[in-house]
């Protein structure tokens, strides 16, 4: 099955750009999705298609997705931006499964 | 806009089964598919399967196939995901999500606020 990469943690200073990445043999070729999760709460949608984001996502928060990278990118980090993140695909080739990475702590300084 | 609201925590022994519900508002419930995932603690999000009301198929992941059953109850609006033989590992944070999609990719959205499923003797 598809297997996602992501660093255990990023640290990074308010203010400063956070970047996120999400390592998968050839992901360029997939769509990523990434999600939110704040302690002792449920996921939320952060991106979809890469680098779409729904409604209510401030623009500090955008993707990118080439080669073997995908890339969350937080500008102007925040204190309310320390959360777990997680990149997702769909796996089209294994009985359709969705597909997350191990997901990423993000500590703001 | 689509709410998803499920059932309430609960506490098995091991080998025994569980049921946890999803009811959907807001949004035709056949309009759509609902996913599960799954979170043990401190650890990350898994994928156990899914379901399109309208067909009635449910399609697993591997590692649940054979132990979960995802059903939905189009009258009702309500999803319902039962793992069966459980054990000590399933303890977890069980999640609903709409599925979206479209070429080729899904992704997750709303979700639910989950349920704190424990397994213990």
């Amino acid at each position: 099955s598809y297997v996602l990469t992501q660093p255990p943690s990023v640290s990074v200073a308010p203010g400063k750009t956070a970047r996120i990445t999400c390592g998968g043999n050839n992901i360029g070729s997939k769509s990523v999705h990434w999600y939110q999760q704040k302690p002792g709460q449920a996921p939320v949608l952060l991106i979809y298609y890469d680098s779409d984001r729904p409604s209510g996502i401030p623009e500090r928060f955008s993707g990118s997705n080439s080669g073997n990278t995908a890339t969350l990118t937080i500008s102007r980090v925040e204190a309310g931006d320390e959360a777990d993140y997680y990149c997702q695909v769909w796996d089209s080739s294994s009985d359709h499964e969705g597909v997350f990475g191990g997901g990423t702590k993000l500590t703001v300084l | 806009q689509v709410q998803l609201v499920q059932s309430g925590a609960e506490v098995k022994k091991p080998g025994s089964s569980v049921k946890v519900s999803c009811k959907a508002s807001g949004d035709t419930f056949s309009n759509y598919a609902i996913s599960w995932v799954r979170q043990a603690p401190g650890q990350g999000l898994e994928w156990m399967g899914g379901i399109i009301p309208i067909f009635g198929t449910a399609n697993y992941a591997q590692k649940f196939q054979g132990r979960v059953t995802i059903t939905a109850d189009g009258s009702t609006s309500i999803a319902y995901m039962v793992l069966s033989s459980l054990r000590s590992e399933d303890t977890a944070v069980y999640y609903c999500a709409r599925r979206i999609g479209g070429s080729g990719t899904n992704w997750l959205d709303p979700w639910g606020q989950g349920t704190l499923v424990t397994v213990s003797s």
